[in-house]
């Protein structure tokens, strides 16, 4: 039963390039939270998506960011136009749909994005 | 804005101690308090949820009471091994509609051998 996967692991791009970050929930699972840790802070949410919704966003900058989680594939986390501000670590986490009422979420392995 | 704080920010113990850190998080509209165990370059790892004022949760050498009327979690480590150091996350759900969690910044726990 794989876990939350999150690819690519690392990922370099210049000022200006777009930087896409891919989530695939753990199987079952159909909510999926953005989360992201810049140097030195803790996690912070951003976005929270089920399949072809957006639940809640307020974590998300106004500018520049975007996510979607299509009814077939991944969920993505879209940069546009990267800034060195941008460089950081993103998580994703997946939660089931029945049965969490405490909201566990399960954790991928994050993407660390580097903006040169 | 949710404010959840942790204190300290960072621990460093010798083998066979025993160590204890807590989570400060709002009173007011309380739902569940998460512990997260993170190892470097791994995941974060759900340790315990926690909902009730006076749990106690145990696991191995780990254990964690709540107190939601004054709004704070502690977590234990009793006789800390070198494979405990982490960074030790709560996260603080409220109870209006929103299913996000509010993160702590983390204490980060380096056990000497």
């Amino acid at each position: 039963n794989a876990g939350v996967m999150q690819n690519p692991r690392h990922l370099v791009r210049r000022r200006g390039q777009e930087a896409r970050l891919r989530c695939s929930p753990m199987k079952g699972h159909s909510h999926v939270y953005w989360y992201r840790q810049l140097p030195e802070e803790g996690l912070k949410f951003m976005v929270y998506l089920q399949k072809e919704n957006i639940i809640d966003e307020s974590g998300m900058p106004k500018e520049r960011f975007s996510a979607e989680f299509p009814k077939e594939g991944p969920s993505i986390l879209r940069i546009q136009q990267v800034v060195r501000g941008d460089s950081a670590a993103y998580f994703c986490a997946s939660s089931p749909l029945t049965g969490n009422r405490y909201n566990e979420q399960f954790f991928g392995p994050g993407t660390r994005l580097t903006v040169l | 804005i949710l404010n959840v704080e942790q204190s300290p920010q960072s621990l460093h113990v010798q083998e066979g101690d025993s160590t204890n850190f807590t989570c400060s998080f709002p009173s007011s509209n309380f739902y569940a308090l998460h512990w997260y165990r993170w190892e470097t370059a791994k995941s974060p790892e759900a340790l315990f949820v926690m909902t009730l004022n006076g749990d106690e949760k145990k696991k191995g050498r780990i254990s964690a009471t709540l107190n939601t009327k004054e709004g704070y979690s502690y977590l234990y480590i009793k006789g800390s091994q070198p494979e405990d150091s982490a960074t030790y996350l709560c996260a603080f759900k409220s109870g209006r509609g929103r299913r996000a969690l509010t993160f702590g910044s983390g204490t980060r726990l380096q056990v000497q051998p």
